[in-house]
């Protein structure tokens, strides 16, 4: 089945650098891969996603890259504010749409 | 949009004891999961449903776990008997596609 590593585990930075947390994965036919945001208490909140058909997609301060040769997916987060202190989770699917989650990262912007 | 439904919120029982968690999807969601997040852990997947059939279960724990849904809207989790380690948020989502959308999950302490 599908294996999703993520890193780091932790991540502390300044109000206004840059942060990245990077995913690998191990099935080569997943293509769907998802990244969830977790406030402490609240229920995962899809903030971005990309298909195996490009290789970035943008959302503002948010981007994602995909690099299937290597199985590997990262999430960018530029000009970080407070308010992205959370929990985040990278996921992929399979040929069943099921999801499996990598093991998270806590960000902590620090003002 | 009215998001994914899951009832109690929190739950405490003794171990031993059984229990019952609901969830109702997204309204047309033919896919609904439900996801067993430990504590400073990432969702891991218990069962899979397309419509009222199973897609996959093959992480649920059978001896103790079982899950319906037989109008293929609604479903229930049910846990007998409950164990320590069953302690966990217990997270229903549903899907349309690929695209994932969670409930606020139900704490579930086992004392």
């Amino acid at each position: 089945g599908e294996n999703v590593e993520q890193h780091p585990s932790t991540l502390s930075v300044q109000e206004g650098d840059s942060a990245v947390i990077k995913c690998t994965y191990s099935d080569s036919a997943s293509n769907y891969f998802p990244w969830y945001k977790q406030e402490l208490g609240k229920r995962p909140q899809l903030i971005i996603d990309i298909r195996s058909n490009v290789g970035e997609k943008k959302d503002q301060r948010i981007a994602v890259t995909l690099n299937k040769t290597a199985k590997h997916f990262s999430l960018h987060i530029t000009e970080t504010q407070p308010e992205d202190s959370a929990v985040y989770f990278c996921a992929a699917n399979n040929a069943g749409n099921m999801l499996t989650f990598g093991g998270g990262t806590r960000l902590m912007v620090k003002p | 949009e009215a998001g994914v439904a899951q009832s109690p919120r929190y739950k405490i029982i003794e171990k031993r004891q059984s229990v019952a968690f609901w969830c109702n999807p997204i309204s047309g969601h033919a896919t609904l999961y439900w996801y067993q997040q430990i504590l400073g852990q990432g969702p891991k997947l218990l069962i899979q449903f397309q419509n009222n059939g199973v897609v996959d279960d093959s992480q649920l724990p059978k001896d103790r776990f079982s899950a319906e849904r037989l109008k293929g809207v609604d479903s229930t989790l049910k846990i007998q008997p409950a164990k320590l380690e069953d302690s966990a948020v217990y997270l229903c989502a549903s899907s349309l596609e690929d695209l994932a959308f969670f409930g606020q999950g139900t704490r579930l302490t086992v004392v």
